[in-house]
């Protein structure tokens, strides 16, 4: 199994450009999330989906958008990258939101918006 | 709203030195507790975890954790640190669907 891969690895982006992360888990986990990761911030969630067909905001999800677009796979868009988006980005998923299972992390992509 | 607090931000130690990293949370409800590790360069991997039942946990590379739940912590210690231990930490709580995150504690072992 690979667990959780993510697509890019590395990203630069120009102000005002958009993209989208990709993120793919093979463990036929019902829940994937997004996360930033910002020096002293920790982990902080962007969107998650709790089962396929539903996703849910965040503690930061503005200029973000996402798409649980089947089981397996969970992209997360910026449709006008701005400077305070350059950070690394992480995907995760769990079997089930809200149970006692862990989450298992991609590899992260980083991001730098100039 | 609930909160993951870690009271070291940066920890050096030297090797064969005791650890013990703090994790404080806010939640009065039933919790499920996490010990996340995250090695320079790569991606977050699950350390330890408590669920119910005896409060010391046991992970990989001998860490543990004991859940005091009056203490309202979960608090990670390990008895003798390794060079290899150099990461970053982070405490975890389950919240519905979500994990509350404490902002991590850096630690450094000196060789």
């Amino acid at each position: 199994n690979a667990g959780v891969t993510q697509t890019p690895k590395f990203q630069v982006l120009k102000t005002g450009q958009s993209m989208t992360l990709q993120c793919a888990q093979d463990m036929n986990h019902n829940s994937m999330y997004w996360y930033r990761q910002d020096p002293g911030m920790g982990l902080r969630l962007i969107y998650y989906s709790a089962s396929e067909g539903t996703t849910d905001k965040g503690e930061v999800p503005n200029g973000y958008n996402v798409s649980r677009l089947n089981k397996r796979e969970f992209s997360l868009r910026l449709e006008s990258a701005a400077p305070s988006q350059t950070s690394v980005y992480f995907c995760a998923s769990r079997a089930l939101a809200g149970s006692a299972s862990e989450q298992y992390f991609g590899p992260g992509t980083r991001l730098t918006v100039t | 709203a609930q909160s993951v607090s870690q009271h070291n931000h940066h920890v050096i130690l030297s090797e064969a030195a005791s650890l013990e990293l703090g994790c404080n949370y806010s939640y009065g409800g039933t919790v499920n507790l996490f010990w996340y590790v995250q090695y320079p360069g790569q991606h977050l991997q699950l350390l330890l975890k408590y669920f119910s039942g005896d409060p010391l946990v046991k992970g990989i590379k001998g860490f543990e954790a004991e859940f005091i739940k009056s203490k309202f912590s979960f608090n990670l210690r390990k008895p003798s640190v390794q060079w290899s231990d150099t990461a970053e930490y982070f405490c975890a709580v389950n919240s519905n669907y979500q994990l509350i995150w404490g902002a991590g504690t850096k630690l450094i072992i000196k060789p």
